[in-house]
């Protein structure tokens, strides 16, 4: 099954801004939007953002998520080194009838 | 706070059989949604099943069909995946994973239980 395209790797300095993209089609991104995990290096994922660009309790508000098209992205503002990290996107295809997930983009925080 | 605890992993040669088991607490799994991801060392998240909050509807990833069967017991608050004809690339820690109410995302994530194919 055809996964979500995110970029594999990005790197900011500290306190810069770092924009993720993750880029889907009309059945998966386009139609029902994105969410985003964190995962830390041996740690399951932790949840981000929800579909509707919502943040679960307990998520900073350096983190933010949107949407344009068939491409969801999120910015993380104010990068800190805690932020260093795999970001995964997730939607349900409904074309495919299954969850695909993005390859990931491992942020690196110079 | 919410808690999945996987069990169930281990070693399995090549075309054996596994049983994974989920036991969810803190919440009305009956409501629920659940998933089971997988993630290969050093790779990425890979979705493997999902099943509804009372097993109307249950889907598989296609390399998995035929393969893997999801199951739950809402009395016993437990999510299982029954897993045979393993291969070498069904290694992989695999995670039970709640979808929020809604289906806005998957918002709770276990610890996560190693499957080892090898011979």
């Amino acid at each position: 099954q055809a996964g979500l395209t995110q970029p594999p790797s990005v790197s900011k300095g500290l306190r810069q801004t770092a924009t993720l993209t993750c880029t889907g089609n009309s059945n998966n991104v386009g139609k029902q939007g994105a969410a985003w995990l964190q995962q830390h290096q041996g740690h399951p994922p932790k949840l981000l953002s929800y579909r509707n660009n919502n943040r679960p309790s307990g998520i900073s508000e350096r983190f933010s998520t949107s949407r344009s098209g068939n491409t969801a992205s999120l910015t993380i503002t104010g990068v800190q080194p805690e932020d260093e990290a795999d970001y995964y996107c997730s939607a349900w295809d409904s074309s495919l009838r299954a969850r695909v997930f993005g390859g990931g983009t491992k942020l690196t925080v110079l | 706070e919410v808690q999945l605890v996987e069990s169930g992993g281990g070693l399995v040669k090549p075309g054996g059989s596994l049983r994974l088991s989920c036991e969810a607490s803190d919440f009305t799994f009956s409501d629920y949604s659940m998933n089971w991801v997988r993630q290969a060392p050093g790779k990425g998240l890979e979705w493997v099943s999902s099943i509804s909050s009372g097993s109307s509807y249950i889907y598989y990833a296609d390399s998995m069909k035929g393969r893997f069967t999801i199951s739950r017991d809402n009395a016993k608050h437990s999510l299982y995946l029954q897993m045979n004809s393993l291969r070498a690339e069904d290694t992989a820690v695999y995670y039970c994973v709640r979808d929020s109410l809604s289906e806005q995302g998957p918002d709770f994530w276990g610890q996560g239980t190693l499957v080892t194919v090898s011979s």
